[in-house]
């Protein structure tokens, strides 16, 4: 069945420091890809999406390109704020599965000044 | 415009009482679901709707009940509240069921004793 897998958190990283978050996703078809962020005590928000194979999202100064000989969409900053501080999840959704979307388990990013 | 809106946003029970948790839109959008987040394992679908009149299982349905009357609210219902199903629990919307990208509500934090 569709599945995401995300790196294990948490991490923590100094302020400008460079930031990946890997993302694979297990599925059949073309399915789309997403990467929602979650703030201290807030709902989810969509960071950036990509619908088919080699799009980039892109969204505040991340990144993540849709690979399909990887299956794979990683997250990427080149410089991460203190306000980034939050969990990120990477998710998948594909048309037959009538508006599901599949996440990964998320990932608690800590910035420090 | 408020978009997603979740009462209340905490909630103690105590084992075998029932509530309702309350989810509505303002954006005239025909699919929403449920979603429960609990810890190291990502979100998980309660249940959906495609459309008022129209709800189905996700992946977690047992416990819960759902109806979708008119095309803003998304009433989830516990029948008779269990320690595993404290968690937080959200409510998502989107255009209709082909539409990517989903909005999320702020959440409901409950407590089943």
């Amino acid at each position: 069945g569709d599945s995401v897998t995300q790196m294990e958190g948490p991490v923590t990283l100094s302020e400008e420091a460079f930031l990946t978050i890997n993302c694979t996703y297990t599925a059949t078809g073309y399915p789309s890809l997403f990467w929602y962020v979650q703030y201290p005590g807030e709902g989810l928000q969509l960071l950036l999406k990509a619908t088919k194979a080699d799009d980039k999202g892109s969204n505040k100064g991340f990144e993540a390109t849709y690979r399909k000989e990887t299956t794979s969409f990683h997250l990427e900053k080149g410089s991460v704020q203190v306000s980034d501080s939050a969990v990120y999840f990477c998710a998948l959704r594909r048309g037959s599965t009538l508006g599901r979307l599949y996440f990964g388990r998320g990932t608690q990013l800590t910035v420090w000044p | 415009n408020a978009g997603v809106t979740q009462t209340p946003k905490f909630q103690v029970l105590k084992t075998g009482q029932s509530m309702t948790l309350q989810c509505a839109q303002d954006m005239n959008h025909e699919y929403m679901s449920w979603y429960r987040q609990d810890p190291g394992m990502g979100l998980r679908l309660i249940h959906y709707s495609v459309g008022a009149g129209i709800t189905d299982q996700g992946e977690v349905p047992n416990g819960y009940n759902v109806s979708r009357s008119t095309t803003e609210d998304f009433p989830l219902r516990l029948l008779s509240a269990a320690p595993s199903q404290t968690s937080v629990y959200f409510c998502a919307s989107s255009l209709n069921r082909d539409t990517d990208t989903q909005y999320f509500g702020p959440g409901t934090r409950l407590t089943v004793l």
